[in-house]
Protein backbone atom coordinates (compact mmCIF):
# COMPACT_ATOMS: atom_id res chain seq x y z
CA UNK A 1 0.00 0.00 0.00
CA UNK A 2 1.51 3.03 -0.58
CA UNK A 3 2.87 5.50 2.34
CA UNK A 4 3.55 8.90 2.88
CA UNK A 5 7.15 8.99 3.70
CA UNK A 6 8.53 11.56 6.78
CA UNK A 7 12.52 11.69 7.76
CA UNK A 8 13.79 12.25 9.51
CA UNK A 9 11.58 9.92 12.42
CA UNK A 10 13.25 12.46 15.63
CA UNK A 11 15.13 15.35 15.12
CA UNK A 12 16.91 17.45 18.09
CA UNK A 13 17.78 20.67 17.68
CA UNK A 14 19.08 23.88 19.10
CA UNK A 15 16.82 26.67 19.95
CA UNK A 16 16.96 29.37 17.53
CA UNK A 17 17.94 27.26 14.50
CA UNK A 18 16.27 26.58 11.11
CA UNK A 19 14.93 23.22 10.88
CA UNK A 20 13.50 21.48 7.85
CA UNK A 21 10.97 18.64 8.27
CA UNK A 22 10.99 16.34 4.84
CA UNK A 23 7.36 14.37 3.53
CA UNK A 24 7.66 12.19 0.76
CA UNK A 25 3.80 12.66 -0.52
CA UNK A 26 2.38 8.99 -2.25
CA UNK A 27 3.03 10.29 -5.87
CA UNK A 28 -0.64 10.65 -7.77
CA UNK A 29 -1.60 12.84 -5.08
CA UNK A 30 -2.30 16.42 -5.31
CA UNK A 31 -3.48 17.96 -1.95
CA UNK A 32 -0.34 17.98 0.51
CA UNK A 33 -0.51 18.67 4.76
CA UNK A 34 1.03 19.61 7.72
CA UNK A 35 0.00 18.91 11.06
CA UNK A 36 1.38 18.91 14.52
CA UNK A 37 0.73 16.88 17.92
CA UNK A 38 2.47 18.64 21.10
CA UNK A 39 3.05 15.63 23.11
CA UNK A 40 0.05 14.55 25.13
CA UNK A 41 -2.17 17.10 23.42
CA UNK A 42 -4.58 17.08 20.33
CA UNK A 43 -3.51 16.82 16.54
CA UNK A 44 -3.31 20.66 15.61
CA UNK A 45 -3.95 21.56 11.68
CA UNK A 46 -0.54 23.82 10.44
CA UNK A 47 -1.17 24.03 6.60
CA UNK A 48 -2.52 23.09 3.43
CA UNK A 49 -0.72 23.06 -0.06
CA UNK A 50 -2.03 22.94 -3.27
CA UNK A 51 -1.11 23.36 -7.11
CA UNK A 52 2.28 24.90 -5.68
CA UNK A 53 0.79 26.87 -3.34
CA UNK A 54 -0.58 27.30 0.24
CA UNK A 55 -4.55 26.92 0.36
CA UNK A 56 -5.55 27.38 3.67
CA UNK A 57 -3.40 27.51 7.00
CA UNK A 58 -3.97 27.99 10.79
CA UNK A 59 -3.26 30.75 12.84
CA UNK A 60 -0.55 28.13 14.26
CA UNK A 61 1.31 28.65 10.52
CA UNK A 62 2.92 32.28 11.41
CA UNK A 63 5.99 33.56 9.67
CA UNK A 64 8.21 31.77 11.64
CA UNK A 65 7.26 28.57 9.35
CA UNK A 66 7.48 27.49 5.75
CA UNK A 67 6.47 24.81 2.85
CA UNK A 68 7.58 24.41 -0.03
CA UNK A 69 7.21 21.42 -2.79
CA UNK A 70 11.09 21.70 -4.15
CA UNK A 71 10.98 19.00 -7.02
CA UNK A 72 7.74 17.51 -7.43
CA UNK A 73 8.23 14.76 -5.21
CA UNK A 74 9.02 16.16 -1.15
CA UNK A 75 6.55 18.54 0.53
CA UNK A 76 9.09 20.19 3.19
CA UNK A 77 8.61 22.22 6.31
CA UNK A 78 11.14 25.01 7.63
CA UNK A 79 11.04 26.15 10.97
CA UNK A 80 12.91 29.24 10.72
CA UNK A 81 14.27 29.77 13.99
CA UNK A 82 12.80 27.39 16.27
CA UNK A 83 11.76 27.76 20.17
CA UNK A 84 11.05 25.22 22.49
CA UNK A 85 7.30 25.10 22.51
CA UNK A 86 7.77 24.00 18.43
CA UNK A 87 8.76 21.10 20.13
CA UNK A 88 6.04 18.21 19.28
CA UNK A 89 5.27 16.01 16.36
CA UNK A 90 4.74 16.25 13.20
CA UNK A 91 3.01 14.81 10.79
CA UNK A 92 2.64 14.95 6.75
CA UNK A 93 -0.37 13.74 5.11
CA UNK A 94 -1.52 13.92 1.38
CA UNK A 95 -4.22 13.71 -0.87
CA UNK A 96 -5.62 12.58 -3.82
CA UNK A 97 -8.89 14.62 -3.88
CA UNK A 98 -10.67 16.48 -1.85
CA UNK A 99 -10.00 16.32 2.12
CA UNK A 100 -12.81 14.97 2.72
CA UNK A 101 -12.19 11.93 1.07
CA UNK A 102 -9.61 11.23 3.81
CA UNK A 103 -5.72 11.92 3.87
CA UNK A 104 -3.08 9.26 4.13
CA UNK A 105 -0.47 10.43 7.39
CA UNK A 106 3.31 9.88 7.36
CA UNK A 107 4.65 8.59 10.41
CA UNK A 108 5.60 11.64 11.89
CA UNK A 109 8.87 13.45 12.94
CA UNK A 110 9.06 13.79 16.73
CA UNK A 111 11.01 17.41 16.67
CA UNK A 112 12.68 18.45 19.51
CA UNK A 113 14.13 21.49 20.53
CA UNK A 114 16.45 22.34 23.30
CA UNK B 1 -16.76 26.90 13.47
CA UNK B 2 -16.19 23.06 13.82
CA UNK B 3 -15.61 21.54 17.34
CA UNK B 4 -14.77 18.12 18.66
CA UNK B 5 -15.03 16.69 22.22
CA UNK B 6 -13.98 13.19 23.82
CA UNK B 7 -14.71 13.45 26.92
CA UNK B 8 -13.06 10.48 28.00
CA UNK B 9 -9.45 11.65 28.92
CA UNK B 10 -8.36 8.35 29.96
CA UNK B 11 -10.25 4.50 30.35
CA UNK B 12 -8.78 1.34 31.44
CA UNK B 13 -10.12 -1.56 30.87
CA UNK B 14 -8.86 -5.46 31.53
CA UNK B 15 -8.92 -7.60 28.44
CA UNK B 16 -11.71 -9.35 27.09
CA UNK B 17 -13.96 -5.91 28.51
CA UNK B 18 -16.31 -4.04 26.11
CA UNK B 19 -15.33 -0.29 25.74
CA UNK B 20 -17.27 2.29 24.61
CA UNK B 21 -15.46 5.78 23.82
CA UNK B 22 -17.59 8.82 23.15
CA UNK B 23 -17.44 11.56 20.47
CA UNK B 24 -19.48 14.76 20.38
CA UNK B 25 -19.04 16.96 17.23
CA UNK B 26 -20.50 20.56 16.61
CA UNK B 27 -20.51 22.15 13.42
CA UNK B 28 -23.27 24.38 11.06
CA UNK B 29 -22.55 22.61 7.59
CA UNK B 30 -25.13 19.94 6.94
CA UNK B 31 -22.37 17.85 4.88
CA UNK B 32 -19.51 16.82 6.62
CA UNK B 33 -17.04 13.71 7.29
CA UNK B 34 -16.33 12.23 10.59
CA UNK B 35 -13.56 10.03 11.41
CA UNK B 36 -11.94 8.04 13.62
CA UNK B 37 -7.94 7.15 13.98
CA UNK B 38 -5.54 5.03 16.28
CA UNK B 39 -2.51 6.05 17.69
CA UNK B 40 -0.73 3.69 18.95
CA UNK B 41 2.80 3.90 21.03
CA UNK B 42 4.78 3.95 18.02
CA UNK B 43 3.20 7.24 17.76
CA UNK B 44 1.91 7.14 13.78
CA UNK B 45 -1.91 7.94 12.91
CA UNK B 46 -4.02 5.01 12.05
CA UNK B 47 -7.20 5.13 10.17
CA UNK B 48 -10.31 3.07 11.38
CA UNK B 49 -13.38 4.79 9.50
CA UNK B 50 -15.12 7.53 7.39
CA UNK B 51 -18.25 8.07 7.91
CA UNK B 52 -20.54 10.96 6.06
CA UNK B 53 -23.16 12.91 7.60
CA UNK B 54 -25.56 10.94 5.41
CA UNK B 55 -24.94 7.59 6.33
CA UNK B 56 -26.36 7.23 9.64
CA UNK B 57 -26.20 3.27 9.67
CA UNK B 58 -24.21 1.54 12.43
CA UNK B 59 -20.85 -0.15 10.81
CA UNK B 60 -19.29 -3.26 12.02
CA UNK B 61 -15.80 -4.23 11.22
CA UNK B 62 -14.37 -7.17 13.23
CA UNK B 63 -14.47 -6.41 17.02
CA UNK B 64 -14.94 -2.72 15.69
CA UNK B 65 -18.24 -0.88 15.73
CA UNK B 66 -19.29 2.68 15.39
CA UNK B 67 -22.99 4.79 16.39
CA UNK B 68 -23.86 7.41 14.47
CA UNK B 69 -26.52 9.42 15.67
CA UNK B 70 -27.05 13.12 14.11
CA UNK B 71 -29.69 13.75 16.61
CA UNK B 72 -27.18 14.10 19.19
CA UNK B 73 -24.40 15.02 17.29
CA UNK B 74 -22.61 11.93 18.34
CA UNK B 75 -19.78 9.29 16.57
CA UNK B 76 -19.34 6.29 19.02
CA UNK B 77 -16.51 3.74 19.20
CA UNK B 78 -17.09 0.34 20.40
CA UNK B 79 -14.18 -2.27 20.81
CA UNK B 80 -15.77 -5.58 21.90
CA UNK B 81 -13.95 -8.17 23.68
CA UNK B 82 -10.84 -5.59 23.79
CA UNK B 83 -7.34 -6.64 23.44
CA UNK B 84 -3.71 -5.69 25.10
CA UNK B 85 -2.71 -4.29 21.44
CA UNK B 86 -6.27 -2.01 21.49
CA UNK B 87 -4.13 0.04 23.91
CA UNK B 88 -3.36 3.61 22.20
CA UNK B 89 -5.11 7.20 22.09
CA UNK B 90 -7.85 7.31 19.81
CA UNK B 91 -9.36 10.20 17.97
CA UNK B 92 -12.50 11.74 16.80
CA UNK B 93 -12.25 14.25 14.07
CA UNK B 94 -14.34 16.11 11.54
CA UNK B 95 -13.99 17.14 8.10
CA UNK B 96 -16.45 19.38 6.42
CA UNK B 97 -17.49 18.99 3.33
CA UNK B 98 -14.93 20.66 0.80
CA UNK B 99 -12.91 21.45 4.12
CA UNK B 100 -9.23 21.56 4.09
CA UNK B 101 -8.59 20.40 7.30
CA UNK B 102 -9.71 18.07 10.10
CA UNK B 103 -10.95 19.47 13.27
CA UNK B 104 -9.64 16.49 16.09
CA UNK B 105 -11.05 16.04 19.18
CA UNK B 106 -8.13 15.99 22.00
CA UNK B 107 -8.03 11.67 22.19
CA UNK B 108 -8.91 9.36 24.38
CA UNK B 109 -6.53 7.20 25.78
CA UNK B 110 -7.60 3.54 25.97
CA UNK B 111 -5.15 1.30 28.47
CA UNK B 112 -6.54 -2.56 28.24
CA UNK B 113 -4.95 -3.99 31.13
CA UNK B 114 -3.60 -7.86 30.66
Amino acid sequence: EPEVTQTPSHQVTQMGQEVILRCVPISNHLYFYWYRQILGQKVEFLVSFYNNEISEKSEIFDDQFSVERPDGSNFTLKIRSTKLEDSAMYFCASSAGIASYGYTFGSGTRLTVV
Amino acid sequence: AQKVTQAQTEISVVEKEDVTLDCVYETRDTTYYLFWYKQPPSGELVFLIRRNSFDEQNEISGRYSWNFQKSTSSFNFTITASQVVDSAVYFCALIPNYGQNFVFGPGTRLSVLP
